[in-house]
């Protein structure tokens, strides 16, 4: 299984609500990634968890929240959103020792 | 900023035509990727060329490295519309904390490929 899987694929909130994105992969890799795209833009990175613990904050804002309950999972929890927030966010894994990575499909999120 | 610029930004051939886009960065790297978006969905990994490379092939990819104009370009050979995508080059900056590399997208080239 050479999947990232990413859940939901598209998500509508209004700024007051609280939902979260899922991604999912059995590679066994042990570095998560999110990463958040807007329109014609590259990826920016958000969030790097390494063995399930938090490794590198991009100076993301507190609204974004991320969690990694195990070493197949991670989320990223989302309170009182911008409509700036909205974009497309990509999770994506790697194997430690080796640089590519494997990005799910992405959710797809629009702030009203 | 490591990000790295890419141009052109946007390309319009033909299919047959050969594609070729190139990416510019800022400072020393391992290794330089590069990375396929289709439209609005995930990033595809299409080739890693390490630092001590010139150049490496697959399929009907072509990438070339120089080092001492840090820059990079990929070559598309007899393209296809199914090529139609964005293409991305990444550079990795390894973190000696976590064991992992963090990787910096370039600005992309929006490649379109017409039948």
């Amino acid at each position: 299984d050479t999947e990232v899987t990413q859940t939901p694929k598209h998500l509508v909130m209004g700024m007051t609500n609280k939902k979260s994105l899922k991604c999912e992969q059995h590679m066994g890799h042990r570095a998560m990634y999110w990463y958040k795209q807007k329109a014609k833009k590259p990826p920016e990175l958000m969030f790097v968890y390494s063995y399930e613990k938090l490794s590198i904050n991009e100076s993301v804002p507190s609204r974004f929240s991320p969690e990694c309950p195990n070493s197949s999972l991670l989320n990223l929890h989302l309170h009182a959103l911008q409509p700036e927030d909205s974009a497309l966010y990509l999770c994506a894994s790697s194997q430690q020792g080796r640089t590519e990575a494997f990005f799910g499909q992405g959710t797809r999120l629009t702030v009203v | 900023s490591q990000q790295g610029e890419e141009d052109p930004q946007a390309l319009s051939i033909q299919e047959g035509e050969n594609a070729t886009m190139n990416c510019s960065y800022k400072t020393s790297i391992n290794n330089l990727q590069w990375y396929r978006q289709n439209s609005g969905r995930g990033l595809v990994h299409l080739i890693l060329i390490r630092s001590n490379e010139r150049e490496k092939h697959s399929g009907r990819l072509r990438v070339t490295l120089d080092t001492s104009k840090k820059s990079s370009s990929l070559l598309i050979t007899a393209s296809r519309a199914a090529d139609t995508a964005s293409y991305f080059c990444a550079t990795d900056r390894y973190s000696s904390n976590t064991g992992f590399q963090k990787l910096v997208f370039g600005t992309g080239t929006r490649l379109l490929v017409s039948p």
